[in-house]
């Protein structure tokens, strides 16, 4: 049971627009930076977005993140098949049983 | 390129030791805190712990809490992770990552290392 709640899958055709969603708590999202990963399949997590809506270079702009509140969402515009893949959020939690967590993730299938 | 690179996992009896390391390229290693972060087969991401840039401060997974111990040698750029009495569902992949530290709280992790299996079976 993971402490920040993601959707198990989400999906959508290529070209369209799909969201998810991380919900979490005032000891997590609620005062923290949130960042996104993206783990293709049999590859390392790899950072996708940080500080809430930010993204490292080489990144492209199809990909968006929010956060409001205890909540966090990624965005992803102009699907591809090369998107699908399991989406990760983490973020630093100032409870005493872990000082980082992660969601559950999501897996996005582009159909 | 920053790159970090694990090793030292393999396959362990339940109640044996293991060291992970992970040896660091690319950037200044002493100035940046480190994570390792597993991933159960078919499972999802799990933090199991944090060190700060210079070691003095070490935080931990409940899970791993009192069997695992995280270190550095910052005069070596490695990171490691010792794990004792070994249980099979600490079987799973591990990756040390570098931790972004800003404003006050850590706040993303990059880049990461390709991963070592650690696989706990009699």
């Amino acid at each position: 049971q993971s402490v920040l709640t993601q959707p198990p899958s989400v999906s959508a055709a290529p070209g369209q627009k799909v969201t998810i969603s991380c919900s979490g708590n005032t000891s997590n999202i609620g005062n923290n930076y949130v960042s996104w990963y993206q783990q293709l399949p049999g590859t390392a997590p790899k950072l996708l977005i940080y500080d809430n809506n930010r993204r490292p270079s080489g990144i492209p702009d199809r990909f968006s993140g929010s956060k409001s509140g205890t909540s966090a969402t990624l965005g992803i515009t102009g699907l591809q098949t090369g998107d699908e893949a399991e989406y990760y959020c983490g973020t630093c939690d100032s409870s005493l049983s872990a000082y980082w967590v992660f969601g559950g993730g999501t897996k996005l299938s582009v159909l | 390129q920053v790159q970090l690179v694990e090793s030292g996992g393999g396959v362990v009896q339940p109640g044996r030791s293991l060291r992970l390391s992970c040896t660091a390229s690319g950037f200044t290693f002493r100035t940046y805190a480190m994570h390792w972060v597993r991933q159960a087969p078919g499972k999802g991401l799990e933090w199991v712990a944090l060190i700060s840039y210079d070691g003095s401060n070490t935080y931990y997974a409940d899970s791993v809490k009192g069997r695992f111990t995280i270190s550095r040698d910052n005069s070596k750029n490695t990171l490691y992770l010792q794990m004792n009495s070994l249980r099979p569902d600490d079987t799973a992949v591990y990756y040390c990552a570098r931790g972004i530290y800003g404003s006050g709280s850590y706040k993303h992790l990059d880049p990461w290392g390709q991963g070592t299996l650690v696989t706990v079976s009699s």
